[in-house]
């Protein structure tokens, strides 16, 4: 399985852009970036995905280098509300089924 | 469309005891999963299904068990429970490479 590289921790200004950062050098052609959020204990919450061209909802943005080694999710107006922890995961159809989730970064969006 | 239901939300057991926790989804969905999550720290993956009659391990197996014969219902059973047990504990489904989604989670207390 794929692992992924995220920062324990982040602070970011509320009304700043949050840029989350995540490396998962090791990824295949045919996987996914995933990434999903937990706010206070909540059930995961999925936010958005991508192969490798860059992905843009209704809460977030995604950014994916050329190699694919590295993805950018980015919340372009971070609220207080947004204060979660994130989960950056690489999942395709090679994988046996298994979704493993790594310690993901703490953002703290601060007044 | 309920989603992902777990049941109960709260339990305390004495050690020794054993208890099973419910997930259904009605989805349709083909991939379950079950987590662990401590205190301050990540989600673990116990088990998880490909389908109905399929299950295999996760990251941490050990003091559970399960079983997926429909679709719909994937319970986890913990026989002789003990206070490592004590955890917060999520189900999830999705459909083969698609997002997952997640339960409001169970709140196990072993004393």
């Amino acid at each position: 399985d794929a692992k992924t590289t995220q920062p324990t921790s982040m602070d970011c200004a509320e009304g700043r852009a949050a840029n989350l950062p995540c490396n998962h050098s090791t990824i295949s052609g045919n996987e996914y970036v995933y990434w999903y959020r937990q706010i206070h204990s909540q059930g995961p919450q999925y936010i958005i995905h991508g192969l490798k061209n860059n992905e843009t909802n209704e809460m977030a943005s995604l950014i994916i280098t050329e190699d694919r080694k590295s993805s950018t999710l980015i919340l372009p107006h971070a609220t207080l509300r947004d204060t979660a922890v994130y989960y950056c995961i690489v999942f395709g159809s090679s994988n046996t089924g298994k979704l493993i989730f790594g310690q993901g970064t703490t953002l703290q969006v601060k007044p | 469309n309920a989603g992902v239901t777990q049941t109960p939300k709260f339990r305390i057991l004495k050690i020794g005891q054993s208890m099973t926790l419910q997930c259904t989804q009605d989805m349709n969905h083909n991939y379950m999963y079950w987590y662990r999550q401590d205190p301050g720290m990540g989600l673990k993956l116990i088990y998880y299904s490909v389908g109905a009659g399929i299950t295999d391990k996760g990251e941490v197996p050990n003091g559970y068990n399960v079983s997926r014969s429909t679709t719909e219902d994937f319970p986890l059973r913990l026989e002789l429970a003990a206070p490592s047990q004590t955890s917060v504990y999520f189900c999830a489904s999705r459909l083969d490479s698609t997002e997952a989604f997640f339960g409001q989670g169970t709140r196990l207390t072993v004393v």
